[in-house]
């Protein structure tokens, strides 16, 4: 069936880095864009930017510019998010979501805990 | 960027009932690029409907969307146990896309 699988959840210190990968399984991996969107808690959904799987190009929020890199790996069909400079405010869960008709699947979702 | 306000913020009915969640857009979006999706505790959302009217896979014909411009509707005809969640609406058509507040809609 057709998912999408989250790497696991990351605890990191302020000013690190982290990354989260995104495997797609049971369709063509680079047919379809990838979006990344993350919920703080008590926060509504924060769009951060998506990936165009099949030539890599990619497009970020403005909250995020310079501080987010998206990537795939068609090969292995897997996209992954990177967020540098983490503060305690990015403290979330991460969702990768395909846009097909709608973003009409979603990862299980990573936590990323932002603590010193 | 286009704000989406949700109302009410909570909505408290029993099994059977009906639900009508509404979405207000700060400018006028086009249809074909607005969704609904359902939040349950711990779970990622699931899209219910796109283009506004069009019920994903696997979706219940309980659940309808109707609307356009800048004001939207998701109609739950009658409520089952699993139907209680949080509701987000979603434009993407505009960049960024983003999301409403959301709906919690419990149980009375």
């Amino acid at each position: 069936q057709v998912q999408l699988v989250q790497s696991g959840a990351e605890v990191k210190k302020p000013g690190a880095s982290v990354k989260v990968s995104c495997k797609a399984s049971g369709y063509t991996f680079t047919t379809y864009p990838m979006h990344w969107v993350r919920q703080a808690p008590g926060q509504r959904l924060e769009w951060m930017g998506w990936i165009n799987a099949g030539n890599g190009n990619t497009k970020y929020s403005q909250n995020f510019q310079g501080r987010v890199t998206m990537t795939r790996d068609t090969s292995a069909s897997t996209a992954s998010m990177e967020v540098s400079s983490l503060s305690s405010e990015d403290t979330a869960v991460y969702y990768c979501a395909r846009y097909g008709d709608g973003f009409d699947i979603w990862g299980q979702g990573t936590m990323v805990t932002v603590s010193s | 960027e286009i704000v989406l306000t949700q109302s009410p913020g909570t909505l408290s009915l029993s099994p059977g009932e009906r639900a009508t969640l509404s979405c207000r857009t700060s400018q006028s979006v086009s249809s074909s690029y607005l969704g609904w999706y359902q939040q349950k505790p711990g779970q990622a959302p699931r899209l219910l409907i796109y283009g506004a009217s069009s019920r994903a896979t696997g979706i219940p014909d309980r659940f309808s969307g109707s609307g356009s411009g800048t004001d939207f509707t998701l109609t739950i005809s009658r409520l089952e146990p699993e139907d209680f969640a949080v509701y987000y609406c979603q434009q993407y058509g505009y960049s960024p896309p983003t999301f409403g507040g959301g709906t919690k809609v419990e149980i009375k």
